[in-house]
């Protein structure tokens, strides 16, 4: 079957630190995978996405790249803000469903 | 504004209201969604709709009933909740290509947070 799995946060940085949230995915065929993020009191909204093998996502400074041959879809940006407190969803598209893994709340500190 | 519009957007309910939740997009999508998300669980995809014809329920209580007379509409109403259907309801829409792959992701709504007392 096709499931997501994130690294459980919270994950606590400091502002300008360097962030990784680890995604990897199960699936068959060949699935669009996909960053979501939700600020606090608001519904998710698309950071960025990849829709084969090698892509890489970007936006507003995260990047993405969609691994085939570890089923990963690892979330990175090089220095983090306060702004980018948030939960961050991977999520995988296969044929026609959305599924997302559990989220991680990712905490920037001044 | 993310093109998705739900109202309200806080709602609180006894156990013995009937009330209706209201999603609408004009993005030309052709696939709505409803989806529950509450505290410490994954999201959870209640109903989906393609081309206005409900395709999936995945073992949703009846107490919930989702309505959708057009592509741009989506209701979800609701009678004799319970307490642990407090949450935050969100609707999402895509555009499916016809072999029903959705590979432009899912725009989603800021939610209906729903309180049942």
């Amino acid at each position: 079957g096709n499931s997501v799995t994130q690294m459980e946060g919270p994950v606590t940085l400091s502002e300008e630190a360097f962030l990784t949230i680890n995604c990897t995915y199960t699936a068959t065929g060949y699935p669009s995978l996909f960053w979501y993020v939700q600020y606090p009191g608001e519904g998710l909204q698309l950071l960025l996405k990849a829709t084969k093998a090698d892509d890489k996502g970007s936006n507003k400074g995260f990047e993405a790249t969609y691994r085939k041959e570890t089923t990963s879809f690892h979330l990175e940006k090089g220095s983090v803000q306060v702004s980018d407190s948030a939960v961050y969803f991977c999520a995988l598209h296969n044929t026609d469903k959305l599924i997302f893994g559990t989220g991680t709340r990712l905490q920037v500190f001044p | 504004e993310t093109g998705v519009t739900q109202t309200p957007r806080h709602l609180v309910m006894g156990m013995t209201n009937k009330k209706s939740l209201k999603c609408e997009q004009h993005l030309g999508h052709n696939a709505m969604y409803w989806y529950k998300q509450s505290a410490k669980k994954p999201l959870e995809l209640m109903f989906v709709y393609s081309l206005e014809e409900r395709v999936e329920n995945n073992s949703v209580p009846s107490r919930f009933s989702p309505e959708c007379p057009n592509s741009s509409h989506l209701f979800l109403h609701l009678h004799t909740l319970q307490p642990e259907d407090s949450a935050l309801y969100l609707c999402a829409s895509s555009l499916q290509n016809p072999s029903g792959q959705g590979i432009y992701g899912y725009t989603f709504g800021s939610g209906t947070r729903l309180t049942v007392v």
